[in-house]
C-alpha cells in the first residue's frame, strides 16, 4: 500500500533560523496535503498541492511539490516560537495517508 | 458553524471494559474518518465511513474494534475488552461530499483514551 515517509523526525532550531521538512511517497501522488499539530492539540490543515512542480507560500511558509509528484517539502523562514509543533505531510487517495511527522522545537 | 465535535475529550477505562468514542462531523459533511495516534507518532488511518456505510476499514484491527455512522446521530468508534495497547489519541475528521476547493480534512479535538 501507499507509504509516506518524512524526515527529519525531530528538529531543534534557534529562533530566527530556517527549518525544512521533507516528505517522500512510495507511489506517485495525485496531491499532497500538509498539517500542523500543536503539542496536545489536533491536526490543522495548512495547504494542498496538486500540480507537478507547484510552489505555494503562506507568509513565512513555502510548500513545494516535486516534478514527479512523489516528494514534497515545507520550508519555514526565520522560525518563531509560535511555529512549535509537529508538521505532517499526507498523501491523498480515498483517504489520507500521513507521514510520521517532524517535531519542531524552537529555542528562544 | 460548529467544527467536528468529539467526546469525551478524555476517557479512562480498565482493562476488559468497553470504550465508546463519539464524533459529530461538521454540518454538511457526510464523510467521516477515524485515525489513531500514539505519543510522538503519526496518525494511522483506521476507517472511512459515509452515512450508514463503511467505505474503507483497512486500518481497523480485525478484533474488538468496530465503527458505525448511522443515519441519525454521531459516528461511534467502539473498542471492546480494551487492553493497555489501546491507549492512544483517537481523532475523527470529516469532509463534505464531492470535491472541495482546498481538499483539507477538518479534525476534531480528539479523545485521549487511557487504559489502566
Amino acid at each position: 500500500g501507499q507509504q509516506v515517509m518524512q524526515i527529519p523526525q525531530y528538529q531543534h532550531v534557534q529562533e530566527g533560523e530556517d527549518f525544512t521538512t521533507y516528505c517522500n511517497s512510495s507511489t506517485t501522488l495525485s496531491n499532497i496535503q500538509w498539517y500542523k499539530q500543536r503539542p496536545g492539540g489536533h491536526p490543522v490543515f495548512l495547504i494542498q498541492l496538486v500540480k507537478s512542480g507547484e510552489v505555494k507560500k503562506q507568509k513565512r511558509l513555502t510548500f513545494q511539490f516535486g516534478e514527479a509528484k512523489k516528494n514534497s517539502s515545507l520550508h519555514i523562514t526565520a522560525t518563531q516560537t509560535t511555529d512549535v509543533g509537529t508538521y505532517f505531510c499526507a498523501g491523498k487517495g480515498n483517504k489520507l495517508v500521513f507521514g510520521a511527522g517532524t517535531i519542531l522545537r524552537v529555542k528562544s | 458553524n460548529a467544527g467536528v465535535m468529539q467526546n469525551p475529550r478524555h476517557l479512562v477505562r480498565r482493562r476488559g471494559q468497553e470504550a465508546r468514542l463519539r464524533c459529530s462531523p461538521m454540518k454538511g459533511h457526510s464523510h467521516v474518518y477515524w485515525y489513531r495516534q500514539l505519543p510522538e507518532e503519526g496518525l494511522k488511518f483506521m476507517v472511512y465511513l459515509q452515512k450508514e456505510n463503511i467505505i474503507d476499514e483497512s486500518g481497523m484491527p480485525k478484533e474488538r474494534f468496530s465503527a458505525e455512522f448511522p443515519k441519525e446521530g454521531p459516528s461511534i468508534l467502539r473498542i471492546q475488552q480494551v487492553v493497555r495497547g489501546d491507549s492512544a489519541a483517537y481523532f475523527c475528521a470529516s469532509s463534505p461530499p464531492g470535491r472541495t476547493v482546498d481538499g483539507g480534512y477538518t479534525f476534531g479535538s480528539g479523545t485521549r483514551l487511557t487504559v489502566v
